[in-house]
Order: C-alpha cells, then sequence, then structure tokens
C-alpha cells in the first residue's frame, strides 16, 4: 500500500538554526498536507500543496512539492523556540472520492535550543 | 479547534473492561476519523465514516467499534480494553469538498492496566 517516508525523525537545533523535514511518497499525491503537532496538543493543519513544484511560504516557514509530486519539504528559517513540535506530511490514500483519507507520515520531532 | 470536542481527556482502566470515547462536532463536517498515536508509529486510522451510518475501517481496527448514527457524534469503543490499547487517540472531521484539511479533537490519554 500507498507509503509515506518523513526524514529525519528527530532534530535538535540551537535557536536561530534553520531546520528541514522531507516527505517522500511510494506513489504520486495528488496533494500533500502539512501540520503540526505541539508538545501535548493535537495535530494542527498548517497548509496544502497541489501543484507539482508548488511553494508557498508561511513567514519563516517554506513548504515545496517536488516536480514529480512524490516528494516535499518543510524548511524552516532561523528557528525560535515556539517552532518546538511534530511536523507531520500527509498524503491521500487514494483517489476521486477516497481521497479525504490520509496517509501520514510518521512525523519529524523539533527541539530548539534557547 | 473548539469545534471538535473529545471526552473524556484522560481514562484509566482496566483489561477486558469495556470504554467508549466520545468525539463531537459543530461543523456539520460529513467526514470523522478515529486515529491513534504511539510513539515509533505516528498516526494510524482505527475508523472513518463519510456520513451519518457510513462507517469503514481503517488500518488498525481490530478490538474497535464506532457509530455514526448522527452527523456531529462518532463515538470510539473498544469492547474488551487490552493492554496494547493504551495510546493516546485523536478524533478528527472534514468538510466533503476535495483536498479539505482534517482538524482534530485535543485527544483522549488512555491507559489500561
Amino acid at each position: 500500500g500507498q507509503q509515506v517516508m518523513q526524514i529525519p525523525q528527530y532534530q535538535h537545533v540551537q535557536e536561530g538554526e534553520d531546520f528541514t523535514t522531507y516527505c517522500n511518497s511510494s506513489t504520486t499525491l495528488s496533494n500533500i498536507q502539512w501540520y503540526k503537532q505541539r508538545p501535548g496538543g493535537h495535530p494542527v493543519f498548517l497548509i496544502q500543496l497541489v501543484k507539482s513544484g508548488e511553494v508557498k511560504k508561511q513567514k519563516r516557514l517554506t513548504f515545496q512539492f517536488g516536480e514529480a509530486k512524490k516528494n516535499s519539504s518543510l524548511h524552516i528559517t532561523a528557528t525560535q523556540t515556539t517552532d518546538v513540535g511534530t511536523y507531520f506530511c500527509a498524503g491521500p490514500k487514494g483517489s476521486g472520492g477516497s481521497n479525504y483519507k490520509l496517509t501520514f507520515g510518521k512525523g519529524t520531532l523539533l527541539t530548539v535550543n534557547p | 479547534d473548539a469545534g471538535i470536542t473529545q471526552s473524556p481527556r484522560y481514562k484509566i482502566t482496566e483489561t477486558g473492561r469495556q470504554v467508549t470515547l466520545m468525539c463531537h462536532q459543530t461543523w456539520s463536517h460529513s467526514y470523522m476519523f478515529w486515529y491513534r498515536q504511539d510513539l515509533g508509529h505516528g498516526l494510524r486510522l482505527i475508523y472513518y465514516s463519510a456520513a451519518a451510518d457510513i462507517t469503514d475501517k481503517g488500518e488498525v481496527p481490530d478490538g474497535y467499534v464506532v457509530s455514526r448514527s448522527k452527523t456531529e457524534n462518532f463515538p470510539l469503543t473498544l469492547e474488551s480494553a487490552t493492554r496494547s490499547q493504551t495510546s493516546v487517540y485523536f478524533c478528527a472531521s472534514s468538510e466533503s469538498r476535495q483536498y479539505q484539511p482534517q482538524h482534530f479533537g485535543d485527544g483522549t490519554r488512555l491507559s489500561i492496566l
């Protein structure tokens, strides 16, 4: 079945350093979503990418969708302690009417040393 | 998100007991989901529902039962709890239009002794 792999599993940075997490799918994705989960919290939707090669920015966060629509990345510039949490990518399990089900990557846990 | 609430937030029970986790959403979203989150496994889909009275199995359905008699409620029942079902359970919902994000509840932390 479809798999969504995410690397690295953990990343510890000093405040001010950059951070990147990568997401790879075994199949072509119609879209990819990114979520953030703060420690003790619940996943919160960040953004969705739909187009091949798409790049979207949210302040210090930059999201990219690969040209082949099988990989994606999230890059955080100059991390802050508020960036701490687990970042998940998720792709639809099926196509057409079944694509509301998501396959989540296992997430990247980001910790930031102040 | 205030629109989706889970109860209880914390639950401790014993093996063999039946326990029901509640999920209620106020957005009238068609789709609802139950996930469990365990270290090393990320979020795994247990059951999902496309509408009232329509439910289907996800990735890890064994030992769980769901129902959806009303659009806004999607309870998850562990019929005979086992220690392996100790986990954090998240309910989520989404709109029926294509490519919609999922909105998660605060979760239920369930411990089975």
